[in-house]
């Protein structure tokens, strides 16, 4: 129940393209929705994060969806470009912060 | 950069033995996590500290121990390291009541 599953596990795209992770949760006290990118050799750095009153979060070229029926989120990014290239982690908390569940990642690149 | 530190960059120890990593936090952040990370897994959470004492742990067995000083610097403290502690370290901090946290750019850790 602690759990958050995510995929796909790699992610080849064209420059220009659309890239789409999904995670999906069980633990229906979640109540913070972030996504992480990690660079090797970097920690994670906040991308995007959504809260489940709202359906849909944008910021520039990544937007979070979020299905709180279906327990899932997803993150769209938008004209991906090489320097997207990285490893992409969703995650979910709960009581703020005190529980932080990560998923397994998801690399992705981006073919120039 | 998150403004969050951390120390030593790498450490290599020998099975049996430990070790002590270093974290500072940014600036006005009062809460600390930290997190283990594994080659090619997502972070996991090891226990989070808030005004020096520890307010949340992941499963993660007792050799595994912090500390946060008053300038809410912190340290991971693990005993009898075993191989599979071999790992990335992250730490994270944030304001206590915000989800938002800043991770730091992690210790690797090899236990030979």
């Amino acid at each position: 129940q602690q759990q958050v599953k995510q995929s796909p596990q790699s992610l080849i795209v064209q420059k220009g393209g659309i890239s789409i992770i999904n995670c999906a949760y069980e633990n229906t006290a979640f109540d913070y929705f972030p996504w992480y990118q990690q660079f090797p050799g970097k920690g994670p750095a906040l991308l995007i994060a959504i809260r489940p009153d709202v359906s849909e979060k944008k910021e520039g070229r990544f937007t979070i969806s979020f299905n709180k029926s279906a327990k899932q989120f997803s993150l769209h990014i938008m004209d991906s470009q090489p320097g997207d290239s990285a490893t992409y982690f969703c995650a979910a908390s709960e009581n703020y912060g005190q529980n932080f569940v990560f998923g397994p990642g998801t690399r992705l690149s981006v073919l120039p | 950069e998150t403004g969050v530190t951390q120390s030593p960059t790498h450490l290599i120890k020998t099975r049996g033995q430990q070790v002590t990593l270093r974290c500072s936090s940014q600036s006005g952040h009062n809460t600390v996590s930290w997190y283990q990370q594994a080659l090619g897994q997502g972070p996991q959470f090891i226990f989070q500290y808030y005004r020096e004492e520890e307010n949340g742990r992941g499963n993660f067995p007792p050799r595994f121990s912090g500390l946060q000083f008053p300038n809410y610097s912190s340290e991971l403290n693990v005993n009898a390291l075993e191989l599979d502690d071999s790992a990335l370290y992250l730490c994270a901090s944030r304001k206590l009541g915000s989800y938002e946290q800043y991770f730091g750019p992690g210790t690797r850790l090899t236990v030979t």
